[in-house]
């Protein structure tokens, strides 16, 4: 399979613990965003990578978020002392420069 | 602050008819506009994108249109199947490089046989 792939598929987590989301993009694709879809909305922007620099990090809400892409391929977010309002889908996509983004199956978090 | 409109929030039609959803945007300095499909659970399937200096795109049952200056968008889908069924996101690209997608809240969409 050549497309996006996020893990894990599903994660709960206790409030206040950290977790981390791995994303796989496509081989080759240099651009790589993330999203968060909140229950009944639209997808969120987060923050944007080229290769491994992180060039836009507006959209992440607070500063317990962190995403990191160290070779330029696989991206983690982390969030960290998790709270209740982290709970969304976690969407990463990837693509070549100024095209078309292609999206992973997302990452359904649940913070009890 | 780009905004990105849906009208509907939610649809529900007998299979075979034609049906329009509408997606409304604050700025008309997009550089594309793209409509998806999200089925639950799922990631975005991407249906169609439109650049700004085009004004359709069809792919097979699928038509979506783009008004620029009026900052409006169109998805039309004829003879609707109860496959269909999922929700429709719309989503603008502002600038030229490569910047991240803001998006409507999408459009619920059933199709009842």
């Amino acid at each position: 399979g050549a497309g996006v792939s996020q893990s894990p598929r599903y994660k709960v987590a206790k409030r206040g613990q950290d977790v981390a989301l791995r994303c796989d993009p496509i081989s080759g694709h240099v651009s790589l965003f993330w999203y968060q879809q909140a229950l009944g909305q639209g997808p969120e922007f987060l923050t944007y990578f080229q290769n491994e620099a992180q060039l836009d990090k507006s959209g992440l809400p607070s500063d317990r978020f962190f995403a990191e892409r160290p070779e330029g391929s696989v991206s983690t977010l982390k969030i960290q002392r998790t709270q209740q309002e982290d709970s969304a889908v976690y969407l990463c996509a990837s693509s070549l420069a100024n095209v078309e983004q292609y999206f992973g199956p997302g990452t359904r978090l649940t913070v009890t | 602050k780009q905004e990105v409109t849906q009208i509907p929030a939610a649809l529900s039609v007998p299979e075979g008819e034609n049906l329009v959803l509408n997606c409304s945007f604050t700025d008309s300095a997009i550089y594309n506009l793209q409509w998806f499909r999200q089925d639950p659970g799922k990631g975005l399937t991407s249906l169609l994108l439109i650049q700004s200096s085009q004004r359709e795109q069809t792919s097979g049952r699928l038509n979506a249109s783009l008004d620029k200056s009026s900052g409006r968008s169109t998805l039309y889908i004829a003879a609707s199947q109860p496959g269909d069924s999922a929700t429709y996101l719309c989503a603008v690209r502002l600038g030229s490089g490569n910047t991240p997608l803001v998006f409507g809240k999408g459009t619920r969409l059933s199709v009842i046989a």
